[in-house]
């Protein structure tokens, strides 16, 4: 199964808005937990991320939540642009001696109309 | 300006053809990984490698194999390419203690 899960293959927010993108996991042990951004033909990069002894992170318009109890992870994204428009890819994994085996989740479509 | 190549960018082959991806990086990286990305399915690891000659399996290796001599190069083979193939192949590589992954700009595959 899906170790990794958006359940929200789509969400469209107004410009201004808060935008909460969200994430599911199974496994117990993973210890590290990122959101990446995709524009359509560009490469994944990595945009937050927080490990488990925190539950959570602010970088500016970005927050990421962690529920570790409920294996459950968002991100938050206040004051939403249109050019946060982009697919958002949530990652989990553990840590293994300084590298992690990130499973991703099947991507958020985040669509800021404006 | 920290890089990771992939190349190429779009591949055209038949099914039962060899196929080569290539993939490189400038910043010696340990690990290098190589995923697909499908409609729905998000990024699937298929294989991982933590330096020079020591690869590991990751979610979906049947049908690929790879490739590491050298710390900033890393191939992904196919042997004998299936339709089922044809995806958008992704390269990353993340420094030895970190997790952030550096992708390429993805390989588009075609498998008639």
């Amino acid at each position: 199964g899906q170790q990794v899960k958006q359940s929200s293959p789509s969400l469209t927010v107004q410009e201004g808005g808060i935008s909460i993108l969200n994430c599911d996991y199974e496994n117990d042990m993973f210890d590290y937990f990122a959101w990446y951004k995709k524009y359509p033909d560009n490469s994944p990069t990595l945009l937050i991320s927080v490990r488990s002894n925190v539950d959570k992170r602010e970088d500016g318009r970005l927050t990421v939540f962690l529920n570790k109890s409920g294996k459950h992870f968002s991100l938050h994204i206040t004051a939403s642009q249109p050019e946060d428009t982009a697919v958002y890819l949530c990652a989990a994994g553990e840590n293994q001696g300084g590298s992690a085996k990130l499973i991703f989740g099947e991507g958020t479509k985040l669509t800021v109309s404006s | 300006d920290m890089k990771v190549t992939q190349m190429p960018r779009y591949l055209i082959k038949r099914m039962g053809e060899n196929v080569l991806l290539e993939c490189g990086q400038d910043m010696s990286h340990e690990t290098m990984y190589w995923y697909r990305q499908d409609p729905g399915l998000g990024l699937q690891l298929i294989y991982i490698s933590y330096d020079v000659d020591s690869n590991s399996e990751g979610d979906i290796p049947k049908g690929y194999r790879v490739s590491r001599k050298k710390r900033e190069h890393f191939s992904l083979i196919l042997d004998s390419a299936k339709t089922n193939q044809t995806s958008v192949y992704f390269c990353a590589s993340s420094p030895g203690g970190e997790e952030t992954l550096y992708f390429g700009s993805g390989t588009r595959l075609t498998v008639l």
